[in-house]
């Protein structure tokens, strides 16, 4: 089956660590994107990528890193310079173009202790 | 640039009764339009979206939205709330000139269903 899957689920890490989440999509998609989810806040676009080999930064990107190397991959890291990392993240892909539907992976729900 | 109101962070109804979760918007470019519903610790999930055409919009499960531009709405109806439909719902906008999907959400309803 087609989809996008985010790993692991669930971490835990301790503060002044960086810690990269996987996604991966087999739907073919051009577009992937990370949002970031805490309570009350709605979805707020960390990074996204158009295509293989670049990125671009979304509205709240400081702290985070991203590689686009392949097409199925786009995985995130939360570097120890993001103050507050501890929220659920989300990886999405589309097909290009402002209408194309976005599909979301099961999120990661990252706690920093 | 572009936002999305949703009025309300909690609406709660009856099992049976009518659904209307609002939204609005402000985009400087004609909007794309979407619901999306967020089971607890899921990704979210397309119920339905506007882009061009008719301004009543038929999703997944029973929801419909109309897009009024007059009112900048796109809210979100269901004329029979079951117990499955308690969830959160978030409203998004794209802007149709950007070639490229970058949504705004808006920070979400959550619908709660009592028997």
């Amino acid at each position: 089956d087609g989809g996008i899957t985010q790993s692991p689920k669930y971490l835990f890490r301790k503060e002044g660590q960086n810690v990269t989440l996987s996604c991966e999509q087999n739907l073919n998609h051009d577009a992937m994107y990370w949002y970031r989810q805490d309570p009350g806040q709605g979805l707020r676009l960390i990074y996204y990528s158009q295509i293989v080999n670049d990125f671009q930064k979304g509205d709240i990107a400081e702290g985070y890193s991203v590689s686009r190397e392949k097409k199925e991959s786009f995985p995130l890291t939360v570097t120890s310079a993001q103050k507050n990392p501890t929220a659920f993240y989300l990886c999405a892909s589309s097909l290009q173009g402002a209408f194309a539907e976005a599909f979301f992976g099961q999120g990661t729900r990252l706690t920093v202790v | 640039a572009q936002s999305v109101t949703q009025l309300g962070s909690h609406v709660s109804v009856s099992e049976g009764a009518l659904v209307l979760l609002r939204c609005n918007y402000s985009s400087s470019v004609p909007p794309y339009l979407f619901w999306y519903v967020q089971y607890p610790n899921q990704g979210l999930q397309l119920l339905l979206k506007y882009t061009t055409g008719a301004t009543l919009v038929k999703g997944i499960n029973g929801f419909e939205a109309e897009f009024k531009k007059s009112e900048t709405s796109f809210h979100l109806t269901k004329p029979s709330a079951h117990m499955s439909d308690a969830a959160e719902y978030f409203c998004a906008v794209s802007g149709a000139n950007t070639g490229f999907q970058k949504l705004v959400f808006g920070t979400g309803t959550r619908l709660l269903v009592s028997p």
